[in-house]
């Protein structure tokens, strides 16, 4: 059974790094194939893709926000880190983690999500 | 405002068959494969279909997916109060290189 789970500050100033952490098991990110993605959804917005790191360590990340994204992974702990500089207001949204599928090319299992609020 | 192009809101009677339209370009939906996620209130994305028709194990064959050319489709047969969600497509863009979400469709159960 695979599960993830995003862990991170809930309160951000204006300015700060936000990190964020996804822990998951059930799946191991050294696997042909599989992958790890960040997808955030301001308060009653659309979602908006961030990145992606895949099993042999490829990356991508949102154009619009690829000057403000870095993902890595250790795969020994079984996680993926999102750190995104220089937070803004507008930047408040709950973000997820899911795992993407190599049957499905797609992100078929989600985590709860966490709400990260940027205010000074 | 999103580059994959979906009405708003959208709604039907128990029963009834529902079509959820989401409108892209030759740089996504025309080159790419298409998504669709369903949102229920308060919890994150399902996956319900996959590369523009095929439904992972677990999702009833009343979800249906197609695709022609730049516009792709999600289709809702017998209704249930149940399927009232955010409906979202989603697929890659070349130029901008990049993954994309549509703005999302309200379904409402009458």
């Amino acid at each position: 059974q695979i599960t993830l789970k995003e862990s991170g500050p809930t309160l951000v100033r204006p300015t700060q790094t936000l990190t964020l952490t996804c822990t998951f098991s059930g799946f191991s990110l050294s696997t042909t194939g599989v992958g790890v993605g960040w997808i955030r959804q301001p308060p009653g917005k659309a979602l908006e893709w961030l990145a992606l790191i895949y099993w042999d360590d490829d990356k991508r990340c949102s154009p619009s926000l690829e000057s403000r994204l870095t993902i890595t992974k250790d795969t020994s702990k079984n996680q993926v880190v999102l750190t995104m500089t220089n937070m803004d207001p507008v930047d408040t949204a709950t973000y997820y983690c899911a795992h993407r599928s190599y049957s499905y090319d797609e992100f078929d299992q989600w985590g709860p999500g966490t709400l990260v609020t940027v205010s000074s | 405002q999103s580059v994959l192009t979906q009405p708003p809101s959208a709604s039907g009677t128990p029963g009834q068959r529902v079509t959820i339209s989401c409108s892209g370009s030759s740089s996504n939906i025309e080159s790419n494969y298409v998504y669709w996620y369903q949102q229920l209130p308060g919890t994150a994305p399902k996956l319900l279909i996959y590369r523009n028709n095929q439904r992972p194990s677990g999702v009833p064959d009343r979800f249906s997916g197609s695709k022609s050319g730049t516009s792709a489709s999600l289709a809702i047969s017998g209704l249930r109060s149940e399927d009232e969600a955010d409906y979202y497509c989603a697929t890659w863009d070349d130029s901008l290189g990049g993954r994309l979400f549509g703005g999302g469709t309200k379904l409402t159960v009458l």
